[in-house]
């Protein structure tokens, strides 16, 4: 099965902060993904990252940059943390390449509940 | 502009069918699909349908795509209190099939 692994659940950080969510997955996707979640507004991306050193803005980058180093590895750092970035953060990771297994399909970590005072 | 529609809360007694419904934006989207989100867990997908098929039905699950008013159901058959989550239609745009579009969610309650 694949897997997706988010490094915290939870965290609590100040206003000012600079905060890192990682992510890992180990199915050997070339794209990966980080969205916000908000009640009312559903899955808003953030970033993706189609390939090692490659990355994309998505609806809502502002605030936010990432990194993506090593195929298996996509982290979210939000520079200096504001209140307006109090949410959930979702890692999402696929296939890619158009091949015949690709319909797709994201796969979700669990989520990483960011709250900041 | 891009919006994915659905419905925000949807409440139906145990044993009853749930139909939760989804306006998506793009008639040549490649594929659409229902995630299903239960309480503090990530999203995991329920089930898709390619364009090109009017209907699939897995077990419980009943998905219709009405692509001349690009509309999206999901039907859920004899509803139960673990179904009770959140559900998310998202579509695939024909221009970017990589990044999908997800609509607001539908929460989903079962009472007995």
């Amino acid at each position: 099965d694949v897997k997706v692994t988010q490094s915290s659940r939870y965290l609590v950080k100040r206003t000012g902060e600079k905060v890192f969510l990682e992510c890992v997955q180990d199915m050997d996707h070339e794209n990966m993904f980080w969205y916000r979640q908000d009640p009312g507004l559903g899955l808003r991306l953030i970033y993706f990252s189609y390939d090692v050193k490659m990355k994309e803005k998505g609806d809502i980058p502002e605030g936010y940059s990432v990194s993506r180093e090593k195929k298996e590895r996509f982290s979210l750092i939000l520079e200096s943390a504001s209140t307006n970035q109090t949410s959930m953060y979702l890692c999402a990771s696929s296939f890619g390449s158009g091949g015949a297994q690709d319909t797709g399909e994201l796969f979700f970590g669990e989520g990483s509940r960011l709250t900041v005072l | 502009g891009e919006d994915v529609e659905q419905s925000l809360f949807l409440s139906v007694r145990e044993g009853d069918s749930s139909v939760i419904n989804c306006t998506y934006t793009d008639s040549s989207s490649t594929y659409l699909y229902w995630y299903k989100q239960e309480p503090g867990a990530g999203l995991q997908l329920l089930t898709y349908i390619f364009s090109n098929m009017d209907m699939k039905q897995d077990q419980r699950l009943t998905v219709l795509l009405n692509k001349k008013d690009k509309h999206l159901s999901l039907r859920i058959a004899d509803t139960q209190t673990g179904d009770s989550a959140i559900y998310f239609c998202a579509e695939s745009p024909p221009y970017n099939t990589d990044k999908l579009i997800f609509g607001t969610g539908t929460r989903l309650q079962v009472f007995p």
